[in-house]
């Protein structure tokens, strides 16, 4: 069966440090993968996917970035934090090419001070 | 421009009773939708989805009706449980492949009181 992770599951960071947050999934091939941000009281925004190693697509201009080293690996980064990047993180992969539904890592609680 | 709108951020029902969560989208493309259930601290979790050739699906106590005429989904839970209190989330994909991505409602606020 297909598992996704995501560490840490939480972190505190000062303003202008960097980020860099992992997700893997285990028990599937060329997944899509994707990376949301969901803000206190908000909605799932979604920040990046990528359909395939070193290919990203960015959602909303932003203090972000990510990045796919390998097929099964998700990285969302930052060279310096600001305020506005607290929230909750979450990464999701999806069937490439079908109609399934689409599964979510448990999250990083981000917390910028 | 949002594409798929929850107008109700929150819900209140009592146990028992059944639940409605609306949810409303624009882009006619729209072929299969989904709802997303998600407890604070963890990631949402698949609930039931339907594809626009159906108007109805069912999973036990879950419903979805989709009607594409008007453009609107709602989500029936019949009888409500405490446990059911979530956030739940209304998503939308146009394509028939994955590699579109999804996209998410607002989200509705469900509290089931005892």
């Amino acid at each position: 069966s297909q598992t996704i992770h995501q560490w840490p599951a939480t972190l505190v960071q000062p303003v202008g440090s960097p980020l860099s947050l992992e997700c893997t999934v285990e028990g599937t091939s060329n997944p899509n993968l994707y990376w949301y941000r969901q803000a206190a009281g908000r909605g799932l925004q979604l920040l990046f996917y990528s359909v395939g190693i070193g290919q990203i697509s960015s959602e909303v201009p932003q203090n972000l970035s990510a990045s796919r080293p390998q097929d099964r690996q998700f990285i969302l980064s930052s060279k310096k934090l600001l305020l506005s990047d607290s929230g909750f993180y979450l990464c999701a992969w999806r069937d490439r090419d079908s109609y399934n539904e689409q599964f979510f890592g448990p999250g990083t609680r981000l917390t910028v001070l | 421009d949002q594409q798929v709108k929850q107008n109700s951020p929150s819900l209140s029902v009592q146990e028992g009773r059944i639940s409605i969560l609306n949810c409303d989208y624009t882009n006619s493309m729209f072929d299969y939708f989904l709802w997303y259930k998600k407890y604070p601290a963890e990631g949402p979790t698949f609930l039931i989805s339907i594809s626009s050739i159906k108007d109805k699906n069912e999973d036990g106590r879950f419903t979805v009706f989709l009607n594409k005429s008007a453009k609107h989904l709602s989500l029936h839970i019949v009888p409500s449980q405490p446990g059911d209190s979530a956030v739940y989330f209304c998503a939308a994909s146009d394509g028939h492949s994955g590699n579109t991505p999804l996209v998410f409602g607002k989200g509705t606020r469900l509290s089931v009181i005892a």
